[in-house]
This record gives structure tokens, C-alpha cells and sequence, in this order.
């Protein structure tokens, strides 16, 4: 069975940063790219940043490059993002997801909580 | 960037009522468009992808179609578990990709 557990969330001042985890099991996890995809409160959901099967590519939504680092360690089954410069605007259920092998994410986590408050 | 204008924003139907969401995007996506269901607290289940193809699971009275720049999302008779946000997300050819998402369609029941 495919799990994503996410973790690492939790409240944080702007302008700090925080480093989200995701556990993944059930899938070989090298054999697919992995990505990050965040949810404001009350609001739709936002692509955030991908990363190949082997780290050798990377894309960030707009409204991240710069601040965020998505990276991956395929030893440890582990996805993680890198957030640094944290605004008010970040605030979101951060989810891991994993690709269907095609342009849809099959496989989501529960999502971690980040809320960017003073 | 390619957007993805999604309609409407929100829905009110009866059980057994025929629903249909759009999704149109900037430019030409072929079909690489899939919509998504998500529940208040639940993340989104993936429900049709390609355009059209059912996910493994997902009840027939869900469907999807279209291909280009104009997509449809179909519950061919609405039941009361279907009550949900619904989601339209596309991806644009460049690895690893860059995706968006629809603004989403929440679905009630009248």
C-alpha cells in the first residue's frame, strides 16, 4: 500500500524557515519523480515544486522560486522542501504527491500544516 | 504560463441530476488534463486523467472528455457522496513539469 506521511509543519515567524519531510513506502521510490502541492485555508490547491527520479530536475512555481529547495534522498524513501524567507502568504497544508506515471498525481499525503505568523 | 479557467465556482444539485464542470485552458494542453475530488479535510482523490480516463476505482457515473484548450468533467446522475470540491488540473510539457490547478467547483445538494 502506497503511504505519504508529511511532517514537520508548525507555526513559524515570517522570515524564517522550516524543512518539510515526507516519508514514502509502499512504491519504488526511485522510480518516480515526486512533488509538492499546498492548499491555503479555504482556498484551491497550488502546485508548489517537483523533482525528478533522480534530482537532475527541478521546477518551483513562481511564488517560490528563490525561497524554496525541494530535494530528495532515494536511500531514505524521503522527499523534502526547504523553506527559507517564509511570508504570511505561505500559510498552507503543505501535501507530498506522487506522480501517476503520467501528468496526474495518484498518491497523496495527509499534509502538514506551516503557518507563517508573528 | 498556461492558465486553466475553471466554471462555475460552485454547484447546486439534486440526487440523480446530471452535473458538468468545464475547464478551459490559455493554450493547447492536448490531454494532459485530469480532474480531482476533494472532501472537507481529506486531500484530493484522482478521479480522471488523460482527459477521459477513469482511475481504477472511481464509480462510472464519473466521466470526463475534451481535448486542446476545452475540457468536461460529467456525474451522470448525482449521488449524495459526490458532494465535494471538485478539481481540474493541468500539466505543461517541461520535466518535471509545471502544473496548475483549476480554482475549483464546489458541489452541493440542493
Amino acid at each position: 500500500e502506497v503511504q505519504l506521511v508529511e511532517s514537520g509543519g508548525g507555526l513559524v515567524q515570517p522570515g524564517r524557515s522550516l524543512r518539510l519531510s515526507c516519508a514514502a513506502s509502499g512504491f519504488t521510490f526511485d522510480d518516480y519523480a515526486m512533488h509538492w502541492v499546498r492548499q491555503a485555508p479555504g482556498k484551491g490547491l497550488e502546485w508548489v515544486s517537483g523533482i525528478s527520479w533522480n534530482s537532475g530536475s527541478i521546477g518551483y512555481a513562481d511564488s517560490v522560486k528563490g525561497r524554496f529547495t525541494i530535494s530528495r534522498d532515494n536511500a531514505k524513501n524521503s522527499l523534502y522542501l526547504q523553506m527559507n524567507s517564509l511570508r504570511a502568504e505561505d500559510t498552507a497544508l503543505y501535501y507530498c504527491a506522487k506522480p501517476c506515471g503520467g501528468s496526474c498525481f495518484d498518491y497523496w499525503g495527509q499534509g502538514t500544516l506551516v503557518t507563517v505568523s508573528s | 504560463d498556461i492558465q486553466m479557467t475553471q466554471s462555475p465556482s460552485s454547484l447546486s444539485a439534486s440526487v440523480g441530476d446530471r452535473v458538468t464542470i468545464t475547464c478551459q485552458a490559455s493554450q493547447d494542453i492536448s490531454n494532459y488534463l485530469n480532474w480531482y475530488q476533494q472532501k472537507p479535510g481529506k486531500a484530493p482523490k484522482l478521479l480522471i486523467y488523460d482527459a477521459s480516463n477513469l482511475e481504477t476505482g472511481v464509480p462510472s457515473r464519473f466521466s470526463g472528455s475534451g481535448s486542446g484548450t476545452d475540457f468536461t468533467f460529467t456525474i451522470s446522475s448525482l449521488q449524495p457522496e459526490d458532494i465535494a470540491t471538485y478539481y481540474c488540473q493541468q500539466y505543461d510539457n517541461l520535466p518535471p513539469g509545471m502544473y496548475t490547478f483549476g480554482q475549483g467547483t464546489k458541489l452541493e445538494i440542493k
